[in-house]
């Protein structure tokens, strides 16, 4: 079994809409939870990170984490044209730094 | 703040030489770096994390006598494919940072190494 498992998609989706992503995972360590968003042969850029379960907002940007189920998520409002890329979930434990990342998920949003 | 620079973007070079790849925490000192290669369409792939004034650590599977790491410096780390290969061909991502400062793990641009 994967450490994480992420749905690869394709995902489109037309503008304005309200986007879900999602990502589980099986290690009971992982306490920092983190979303990138990765352009076309460019590196992955962070969007959001969040410590242990909750939600966190900001901007048009959601992540939750529901550490009871092992599941994040990502949710965007308002898709843009320019919100389209890969999107990464990655996991790491308290102590360590090695980061567990998901397939990513490829998002379209069509104007 | 946490900006992770990495050059060259892109390099081709031919079967059998090497080439080397800088990455740089511009703003903060880092005293660990994690290299990560991704091929097209798949997800990140850890391949060592570097660690400075002493021997990288590399993952299961990753031939440390070909991919030669170096952080001689807080703020330099360096990852050198030797004697490349087609098969090397990919994209190869550094990283660095931490949780301390708040910014988490801060991805360099990447480089796209093709040989041929």
């Amino acid at each position: 079994q994967k450490e994480v498992e992420q749905d690869p998609g394709p995902l489109s989706v037309p503008e304005g809409a309200i986007v879900s992503l999602n990502c589980t995972y099986s290690n009971s360590a992982f306490q920092y939870f983190m979303w990138y968003r990765q352009y076309s042969r460019k590196g992955p850029e962070l969007l959001m990170y969040t410590y242990s379960s909750g939600n966190k907002e900001d901007g048009r940007f959601t992540a939750q984490v529901d550490k009871s189920s092992k599941y994040i998520s990502l949710f965007i409002r308002d898709s843009q044209p320019s919100d389209s890329a890969t999107y990464l979930c990655a996991m790491s434990s308290r102590t360590g730094n090695q980061f567990y990342f998901g397939t990513g998920t490829s998002l379209t949003v069509i104007p | 703040g946490a900006v992770v620079s990495q050059h060259p973007s892109w390099v081709i070079c031919k079967s059998g030489t090497s080439v080397k790849i800088e990455c740089r925490s511009l703003d903060f000192q880092a005293t660990t770096m994690f290299w990560y290669r991704q091929f097209p369409k798949q997800s990140l792939m850890l391949m060592a994390t570097s660690n400075e004034g002493s021997k990288a650590t590399y993952e299961q599977g990753v031939e440390k006598d070909k991919f030669l790491i170096n952080h001689a410096s807080l703020t330099l780390s360096t990852l050198t494919v030797t004697s490349a290969h087609p098969e090397d061909s990919s994209f190869y991502i550094c990283s660095a940072g931490g949780w301390a400062g708040g910014h988490g793990y801060t991805f360099g641009s990447g480089t796209r190494l093709t040989v041929v």
